[in-house]
């Protein structure tokens, strides 16, 4: 397929464990975001990437999470020492050429259960 | 607080019946405005956009009106069907790429 994918689509951690989530953006796509959505709530966004630039990541909750993007497509966002306030939904974002759309494609995302 | 919200969490339509989702945000600088539908399991799904220099813009079946003037956002959707429950946010951006979300509507069709 030609979406944005994730994996897994389902994790479940104790607490305390490190995680990490992967997206594969659409190929080409130099934009890629990462958004955390509770249950019930509107995605809420964590961190956006330029090619292999990380441009912001005033969303990030705490300095247990990090993202990086080295090759400029493939992404993994990494949790450390899980809490049980993390579980969520991690949905990945990807869009196209600068200046031509803000639309932004997203995947399935990864239901992170923290136990 | 959250700058882009919803006045409904739920609405229920009748099948073939128009639905009108509303939305109001605060940040006037806020220059571009989506929809998005999101189903059960799945990322949310583009539907239409709006740029804030304009009042409306129709697709296939979905319109968006823009009300700047009471910062107000609506999306409606002709001859509702089965297919269209989803819940359905509202969404924002100053032009900065980062992409504010509301917290949500969820249509049900009834039948």
């Amino acid at each position: 397929g030609a979406g944005v994918s994730q994996s897994p689509r389902y994790k479940v951690a104790k607490r305390g464990q490190d995680v990490a989530l992967r997206c594969d953006p659409i190929s080409g796509h130099v934009s890629l975001f990462w958004y955390q959505q509770a249950l019930g709530q509107g995605p809420e966004f964590l961190t956006y990437f330029q090619n292999e630039a990380q441009l912001d990541k005033s969303g990030l909750p705490s300095d247990r999470f990090f993202a990086e993007r080295p090759e400029g497509s493939v992404s993994t966002l990494k949790i450390q020492r899980t809490q049980q306030e993390d579980s969520a939904v991690y949905l990945c974002a990807s869009s196209g050429p600068l200046g031509i759309s803000y639309e932004q494609y997203f995947g399935p995302g990864t239901r992170l259960t923290v136990t | 607080g959250e700058s882009v919200g919803l006045h409904l969490p739920t609405l229920s339509v009748q099948e073939g019946d128009n639905s009108i989702i509303n939305c109001a945000y605060s940040n006037s600088a806020s220059d571009y405005f989506i929809w998005y539908k999101q189903e059960s399991g799945k990322g949310p799904q583009f539907i239409i956009d709006i740029r804030s220099n304009m009042d409306k813009r129709q697709g296939q079946r979905v319109t968006v009106l823009l009300n700047k003037t009471v910062k107000h956002l609506s999306l409606q959707i002709a001859a509702t069907q089965p297919g269209d429950s989803a819940v359905y946010f509202c969404a924002e951006t100053a032009g900065d790429d980062k992409i504010i979300f509301g917290k949500g509507t969820r249509l049900h069709i009834l039948p």
